[in-house]
């Protein structure tokens, strides 16, 4: 069965500090994959996508960059952090063309101090 | 662009209430269309599914939704609600390329 890696599960970092979030999918192959980030009471903005390896596509502009290294890998980085990147980060993977819904990772809650 | 409203922000009912989330969405074209839930401390999960053939879908624990195409709606219905119902409920959208635009949510509250 295909399962979704998603960590860490929380994360405090300074203002101006590097981030590296990490989504690793299992049990598929060529998923399409998302990173969202989830603000409370505002519903899922849909970050970066990407049908295939080195094809990411940015949805909003912001302070955050997505690379995916290999099939099944998605990183989701910044240089230096904003306290405006504060909030709940999701990645997700669905089947081409998502026919099936989207299978979501457990979220990581990102604190900018 | 697609859009997706959620008319309700909170929904509070007892147990064994009938519930109905209402979910409408702006695009013209052929649509999947999708409710996800996410109870207190878990993942976001998908609830159900539609994308073609019978407009009335079902799903898991007794949820079903309509689409109705002339109406650019996707309502969720549960005739009886159980406390266990008790989450927070995301109408999505997926027109292009495979991206889903979510609702801004529905927190449904059942009191025992």
């Amino acid at each position: 069965s295909q399962t979704i890696h998603q960590w860490p599960a929380t994360l405090v970092q300074p203002v101006g500090s590097p981030l590296s979030l990490e989504c690793t999918v299992e049990g598929t192959s060529n998923p399409n994959l998302y990173w969202y980030r989830q603000a409370a009471g505002r519903g899922l903005q849909l970050l970066f996508y990407s049908v295939g390896i080195g094809q990411i596509s940015s949805e909003v502009p912001q302070n955050l960059s997505a690379s995916r290294p290999q099939d099944r890998q998605f990183i989701l980085s910044s240089k230096k952090l904003l306290l405006s990147d504060s909030g709940f980060y999701l990645c997700a993977w669905s089947r081409e063309m998502n026919n099936y819904g989207y299978t979501f990772g457990s979220g990581t809650r990102l604190t900018v101090v | 662009a697609q859009s997706v409203s959620q008319h309700n922000h909170h929904v509070i009912l007892s147990e064994a209430a009938s519930l109905e989330l209402g979910c409408n969405y702006s695009y013209g074209g052929t649509v999947n269309l999708f409710w996800y839930v996410q109870y207190p401390g878990q993942h976001l999960q998908l609830l159900l599914k539609y994308f073609s053939g019978d407009p009335l879908v079902k799903g898991i624990k007794g949820f079903e939704a309509e689409f109705i195409k002339s109406k650019f709606s996707f309502n969720l219905r549960k005739p009886s609600v159980q406390w266990s119902d008790t989450a927070e409920y995301f109408c999505a959208v997926n027109t292009n390329a495979g991206k889903s635009t979510f609702g801004d949510g529905t927190t449904l509250t059942v009191k025992p």
